[in-house]
C-alpha cells in the first residue's frame, strides 16, 4: 500500500498571502496524484489531477507540481474562502486508492 | 445537473448491518466506475471500495473486506453498499464517489451519516 504523508498538518496563513503545501509518496507515483479541498460540513471537491491539472471550474490561483515522490500544492494568494482542509490522493497502485492525512489551512 | 445522492446512514449496534444507496443523475451512470469513501468525525478520508462500470470489478479495504459487499444496478442508476457485523470504527460519513479519467475522484455526493453504537 502507498502510503501519502502530508505536511504540515497546520497552515497558518494570512489572506492575500501565499500557501504551500507539500505531499509525498512513500513510493514513486508517476503523476498520478490528484488534490481536494474540503470545506466544514462539505463534501470533498477535486481541485488538481495529474499533478498539475486543474479540474473544471477551479481558479488559477491554485496550482499543482511535482512527480515521483514528491508533490506541492500551491495557493498563490488566498481568498477567504480557500481556508479549508486539503488531502492529497494517489492513483498510481491500486486498491487502495490512498489519501494523505490532510493538511488543514486556517487564518493568520 | 450532476450529482450524487446517497442515502440510508443512521444509526445501529453493533454487529448489525446496514444498506447505503446512492442514486445518480446528470450522467451516463453505466459509462463510470464508482466507489465509495468514508470519513471518521473530525478524520481524514479512507476509500472503502471500488466497481466498475459494469460491475465485473469489485475492490475492497482490507478493513471492510468479507463484511462489505458493493452492487450497482444500471438500469436504475444506483449505486449500493451493504454493511455487515458493523463495528464502532466503522461510524462515519460514507460518500460516494466517482471515478474520473485516471482514479481520481471527480464527483462525491453529500455523504450520508453511519454511526455505531449501543
Amino acid at each position: 500500500e502507498i502510503v501519502m504523508t502530508q505536511s504540515p498538518a497546520t497552515l497558518s496563513v494570512s489572506p492575500g498571502e501565499r500557501a504551500t503545501l507539500s505531499c509525498r509518496a512513500s513510493q514513486s507515483v508517476s503523476s498520478n496524484l490528484a488534490w481536494y479541498q474540503q470545506k466544514p460540513g462539505q463534501t470533498p471537491r477535486l481541485l488538481i489531477y495529474g499533478a498539475s491539472t486543474r479540474a473544471t471550474g477551479i481558479p488559477a490561483r491554485f496550482s499543482g507540481s511535482g512527480s515521483g515522490t514528491e508533490f506541492t500544492l500551491t495557493i498563490s494568494s488566498l481568498q477567504s474562502e480557500d481556508f479549508a482542509v486539503y488531502y492529497c490522493q494517489q492513483y498510481n497502485y491500486w486498491p487502495p486508492w490512498t489519501f494523505g492525512q490532510g493538511t488543514k489551512v486556517e487564518i493568520k | 445537473e450532476v450529482q450524487l445522492v446517497e442515502s440510508g446512514g443512521g444509526l445501529v449496534q453493533p454487529g448489525g448491518s446496514l444498506r447505503l444507496s446512492c442514486t445518480a443523475s446528470g450522467f451516463t451512470f453505466s459509462s463510470y466506475e464508482m466507489n465509495w469513501v468514508r470519513q471518521a468525525p473530525g478524520k481524514g478520508l479512507e476509500w472503502v471500495s471500488y466497481i466498475s462500470g459494469g460491475g465485473g470489478s469489485i475492490y475492497y479495504a482490507d478493513s471492510v473486506k468479507g463484511r462489505f459487499a458493493i452492487s450497482r444496478d444500471n438500469a436504475k442508476i444506483s449505486l449500493c453498499l451493504q454493511m455487515n457485523s458493523l463495528r464502532a470504527e466503522d461510524t462515519a460519513f460514507y460518500y460516494c464517489a466517482r471515478h474520473g479519467g485516471g482514479g481520481y475522484f471527480d464527483l462525491w455526493g453529500r455523504g450520508t451519516l453511519v454511526t455505531v453504537s449501543s
